[in-house]
């Protein structure tokens, strides 16, 4: 089974620029979590979808929205970038079965604003 | 905020030598899940603990948890030099259908050859 795959791995932008970053969660996963690291706040919680729905937001700013379409398949935008949003944002599939479930990252988007 | 909290910060051992970490969180949890990452790649999935679980293996990892006082641990016995990494410590607090997962700031492992 092939594992999270999230594109691009890396990307420079500029502040300002506005940045999609794309994740397919392991094929049947129908949970698609974001979070991103920095090492100043450490691995920290973006949002959740599930069957398309955003069921779960963490602290950040409404310049970080995201989806989930139909195949599972996720995206994250960042509009207005700013310097501090320079971090590696992770993605995480889970098939969610029940309350006890593994959570499964990809290789992350290491995302650089100059 | 940060719901778990890893003790050591960092740790340097030789290759053979038994490697452990801790993870401290705050509330009451419906899992705890142990994370490699090496320097700044993905997270790489190693264990997870249910809640009314005290003890699992795989194989040269052990971990403990101990929800009377809300910690965790993580034992790799026999350490090689590919171990060195750092190791997080997850939460599931929410389950169910508000999957959010909290960590820790993580131990760094260095193992020496």
């Amino acid at each position: 089974k092939a594992g999270v795959t999230q594109t691009p791995r890396y990307l420079i932008k500029t502040r300002g620029q506005q940045v999609t970053l794309s994740c397919s969660p392991i094929s049947g996963h129908r949970s698609v979590s974001w979070y991103q690291q920095t090492p100043g706040q450490g691995l920290q919680f973006l949002f959740e979808y599930f069957s398309e729905t955003q069921r779960n937001k963490g602290n950040f700013p409404g310049r970080f929205s995201g989806r989930q379409f139909s195949n599972s398949r996720s995206e994250m935008n960042v509009s207005t970038l700013e310097l501090g949003d320079s971090a590696l944002y992770l993605c995480a599939s889970s098939f969610l079965q029940g309350a006890n479930t593994e959570a499964f990252f990809g290789q992350g988007t290491r995302l650089t604003v100059v | 905020s940060q719901q778990g909290e890893e003790d050591p910060q960092a740790l340097s051992i030789q290759e053979g030598e038994n490697a452990t970490m801790n993870c401290s969180y705050k509330t009451s949890i419906n899992n705890l899940q142990w994370y490699r990452q090496n320097s700044g790649r993905g997270l790489v999935h190693l264990i997870l603990i249910r809640s009314n679980e005290r003890e699992k293996h795989s194989g040269r990892l052990r971990v403990t948890l101990d929800t009377s006082k809300k910690s965790s641990s993580l034992l790799i016995t026999a350490s090689r030099a590919a171990d060195t990494a750092s190791y997080f410590c997850a939460t599931d607090a929410d389950g169910g259908s508000n999957y959010k997962l909290t960590f820790g700031k993580g131990t760094l492992l260095t193992v020496n050859p």
